[in-house]
């Protein structure tokens, strides 16, 4: 098990429904990612929260809008998704270290398809 | 455009042999390099390396990175079936965000 929480850990939708992804850390770090998985592809960056503001968006399309609530959690709301979003989505949290990196360290990830 | 390049692509060895996977970067304004190993789920971090020529061990793991050649290795040594996944490697840019390449995926055979 990780220290990453992320729930659901499989959701299947439909293209005009509304849902959300949860993510939760306690291990007291403060910034916070969204990564996009495709099958046998690496993870790529969606969007980075540092002390619950965004710091990164890389280009989403608006069907997709994060949230961070508090430090812990982090959410990632869905609506009007594409066959093509199908994916698994992993949340990532680290210290914060600015300006040198810090080992992210990832949820077991949500597998999202999209019908 | 930023690029991390692993390979090989896919290794099959038998248990007990070592194996040498490779990294090579080409990004901009670069602070860090990662390695991670993925099974089913979520990619469990191994290692960060800032400093060239410094090795970092971990039981059979080892990596090093070359800035001069802009490139990491990663040595598993005394293979272990529980080995077997996909090892990601990944470069920090700038504080926050990471570029991957495509991993290596390591099979190994009793």
């Amino acid at each position: 098990d990780t220290e990453v929480t992320q729930t659901p850990k499989h959701l299947v939708m439909g293209m005009t429904n509304k849902k959300s992804l949860k993510c939760e850390q306690h291990m007291g770090h403060r910034a916070m990612y969204w990564y996009k998985q495709k099958a046998k592809k690496p993870p790529e960056l969606m969007f980075v929260y540092s002390y619950e503001k965004l710091s990164i968006n890389e280009s989403v399309p608006s069907r997709f809008s994060p949230e961070c609530p508090n430090s812990s959690l982090l959410n990632l709301h869905l609506h009007a998704l594409q066959p093509e979003d199908s994916a698994l989505y992993l949340c990532a949290s680290s210290q914060e270290g600015f300006p040198y990196n810090q080992p992210q360290h990832f949820g077991d990830g949500t597998r999202l398809s999209i019908l | 455009e930023d690029k991390v390049v692993q390979s090989p692509l896919s290794l099959v060895v038998h248990e007990g042999d070592t194996v040498t996977l490779n990294c090579s970067y080409e990004v901009t304004n670069f602070r860090s390099l990662l390695w991670y190993k993925q099974e089913k789920k979520a990619p469990t971090f191994l290692f960060m390396l800032t400093s060239s020529g410094i090795e970092k061990k971990s039981g059979r793991l080892s990596s090093i990175l070359d800035k001069k050649e802009l490139s990491s290795i990663l040595n598993i040594t005394a293979t272990q079936t529980g080995d077997s996944a996909i090892y990601l490697c990944a470069v920090g840019k700038g504080a926050q965000k990471l570029v991957f390449g495509q991993g290596t995926r390591l099979t190994i055979n009793p």
